[in-house]
């Protein structure tokens, strides 16, 4: 089962536009991830949340995480074609183990 | 490139047949976890382990079971196979138990 949703489920903007997608889920957490996936390809991990943090950079991504309201965002600015995937978030429940429960993804379209 | 390999990319083969898949994971990691990705369950974790013990298991049905050598590579091995079980398989690994997980390039196998 899926513990993640993400909204939207695809999205589709011009080069230089920000792109920001969001992620909610059910269950208290250790930390929360993103990953990035080309087409039929492996996962490529993007950025990683702890609980206790409420948001992170990386280059250009921003990540915001909001435990009282069970969710996060991501946001790539200045988008390029090449940022063309699809996009999951994953979560690192409190005891369940280390497994990571994916959301249902979602794809963007960055239009050159 | 993760780090992560996997063999084979590629595998056809009947249904109620037996197949194993194989995963190295980086060097030095001792978490390897199996994921299985299908168009109608999205991305399902299977199972995960650490130094060659079972640590956490998921949606994982009982005609598959997993290992992990004492050179840390992992193996999945899928029997009596049905057209369903059709997927990705991909192989993760961290370096302890949490955290980021690395992603193999994946094996897309087809039942026919």
């Amino acid at each position: 089962s899926q513990q993640g949703e993400e909204d939207p489920q695809a999205l589709s903007i011009q080069e230089g536009e920000n792109a920001t997608m969001n992620c909610s889920y059910k269950t208290s957490i250790n930390n929360l991830q993103w990953y990035r996936q080309n087409s039929g390809r492996g996962l490529v991990h993007l950025i990683l949340i702890r609980s206790n943090e409420r948001e992170k950079h990386s280059g250009r991504l921003r990540v915001t995480l909001d435990t009282s309201k069970k969710s996060s965002s991501l946001l790539i600015t200045a988008a390029r074609a090449a940022d063309t995937a699809s996009y999951f978030c994953a979560t690192d429940e409190d005891n369940a183990g280390n497994m990571l429960t994916f959301g249902g993804g979602t794809r963007l379209m960055v239009k050159p | 490139d993760s780090g992560v390999t996997q063999t084979p990319k590629h595998l056809i083969t009947a249904t109620g047949q037996r197949v194993t898949l194989r995963c190295s994971p980086r060097s030095g990691d001792l978490s390897v976890y199996w994921y299985q990705q299908s168009l109608d369950q999205g991305l399902q974790f299977l199972i995960q382990y650490y130094n060659g013990e079972e640590r956490a298991k998921g949606n994982i049905l009982e005609r598959f079971s997993a290992q992990q050598f004492p050179d840390l590579h992992s193996e999945l091995n899928l029997s009596s196979l049905e057209l369903g079980d059709s997927a990705l398989y991909f192989c993760a690994s961290s370096a302890n138990e949490g955290g980021e997980q690395y992603f193999g390039p994946g094996t897309r196998l087809t039942v026919t």
